[in-house]
């Protein structure tokens, strides 16, 4: 399976820590991509890094790639009530995406 | 438009009938995708076009699935006979080239619910 793994699969932190979500993928991808969703419904568009990429910056985002380990990072930083949500990766190896199963974050005010 | 746009938001539907999802792509986006959604679950690929055609439809669960982009914008995903277990959310994604280097962007989903 390309599917890899999310880890972890819940996650609650207080208001104004760190975030760090992890995804772990099996055979070479072109790209990664982090979402965020919630109540189940769009998946918004966070950030994208390429295989050549190690790391990617968007506000209090920062996505890290390591294709060694073939694993990507998702940290948050300062949290707020506000990000909580489901975080997913989906990894391309051509033309679709595969999603993991996501983690899901709380962020307790 | 603004962003992909997918109708109905919501729809309830007797086992045994057929439903029509649509997804409006953002404008000029080349490459839209489909995928299914079931709770607690990530995103299912189910079929992706590259303008007409559907260029990977591996996804799809079986043959009462079915999705055209007859002019290479609009995208219909057509179920047959549905059954309780095709209860889920309908995701549709645009993006302006396949693959490589380019951002998938997502509409906010038909929740299809089979009763």
């Amino acid at each position: 399976s390309q599917q890899g793994e999310e880890d972890p699969q819940a996650l609650s932190i207080q208001e104004g820590e760190n975030a760090t979500m992890n995804c772990s993928y099996k055979t070479s991808i072109n790209n990664l991509q982090w979402y965020r969703q919630n109540s189940g419904r769009g998946l918004v568009h966070l950030i994208l890094i390429r295989s050549n990429e190690r790391e990617k910056h968007s506000g209090r985002l920062r996505v890290t790639l390591d294709t060694s380990k073939k694993s990507s990072s998702l940290l948050i930083t300062a949290s707020r009530a506000a990000d909580t949500a489901s975080y997913f990766c989906a990894k391309n190896y051509g033309q679709n995406f595969v999603f993991g199963p996501g983690t899901r974050l709380s962020v307790l005010p | 438009g603004a962003g992909v746009s997918q109708t109905p938001s919501n729809k309830v539907t007797e086992k045994g009938k057929y439903v029509e999802l649509r997804c409006d792509p953002i404008s000029g986006h080349t490459a839209l995708y489909w995928y299914r959604q079931s709770l607690g679950q990530g995103p299912e690929f189910l079929i992706y076009f590259q303008g007409t055609g559907a260029a990977d439809d591996s996804g799809l669960p079986n043959d009462r699935f079915f999705a055209v982009r007859p002019e290479g914008s609009v995208s219909t995903l057509k179920i047959q006979r549905t059954e309780r277990g095709d209860s889920a959310v309908y995701l549709c994604a645009s993006s302006s080239a396949a693959g490589l280097g380019t951002e998938a962007f997502f509409g906010q989903g038909t929740r299809l619910t089979v009763v």
